[in-house]
């Protein structure tokens, strides 16, 4: 299995209050991304890295922040918690950009916002 | 843009019989085609990809997908279903291109009966 640990793996927070969720791997691969899964919704990119203090936002950007400042870690955060932000949050790795190798996902956060 | 429209979000097969999960997608550009296959409470794991080359891509257990460009179609099977196979199916499609993150389906869930 590919060297990706999600921390924590279930959280429950208050609506308002920040979150920070991270991401850490152990394969050196450039590029990371977060992902949400909702129900009928499949999984949706919120923001993705591909360097060090280099990303991009992605489809549901809004009210997420992310950092990168060592190649192994990506940080995802809530600014203000919200009921619509509770879903299951994947980071996914991948060495040359998913379009051209295989994404390595990792076991996911389960966040429900109360 | 690129969109990958899974149909059916539920599909219902006895143990012994084919399975075939329908993907179609629209790019702009030559996809890349992805399956994946979530277990419950796991992450992702890729179950195949079509990048160029044959159309026919051969995955992990026993499954494979045809890309057909003229259908703009990448439709999974497997000839005879497994208990093991009760999973949510996820069809993602890509630009190719370092960097560019995958454009996930809204998943298909495998029930398999005996």
């Amino acid at each position: 299995d590919a060297g990706i640990t999600q921390s924590p793996r279930h959280k429950v927070t208050e609506t308002g209050t920040p979150v920070t969720l991270r991401c850490h791997q152990t394969e050196n691969h450039r590029y990371m991304y977060w992902y949400r899964q909702d129900p009928g919704h499949g999984l949706r990119l919120i923001h993705y890295s591909y360097g060090v203090k280099d990303t991009d936002k992605g489809e549901v950007s809004d009210g997420y922040s992310v950092s990168r400042s060592k190649t192994e870690d990506f940080l995802l955060t809530l600014e203000s918690a919200t009921s619509s932000q509770t879903s299951v949050y994947f980071c996914a790795i991948s060495e040359s950009g998913q379009g051209t190798t295989e994404a390595f996902f990792g076991q996911g956060t389960r966040l429900t916002v109360v | 843009a690129q969109s990958v429209t899974q149909l059916g979000s539920h599909v219902s097969v006895s143990e012994g019989a084919l399975v075939l999960l329908r993907c179609n997608y629209s790019s702009s550009v030559p996809p890349y085609l992805f399956w994946y296959v979530q277990y419950p409470n796991q992450g992702l794991q890729l179950l195949l990809k079509y990048t160029t080359g044959a159309t026919l891509v051969k995955g992990i257990n026993g499954f494979e997908a045809e890309f057909k460009k003229s259908e703009t179609s990448f439709h999974l099977t497997k000839p005879s279903a497994h208990m093991s196979d009760a999973a949510e199916y996820f069809c993602a499609v890509s630009k190719g291109q370092a960097g560019t993150a995958l454009i996930f389906g809204k998943g298909t869930t495998l029930s398999v009966s005996s």
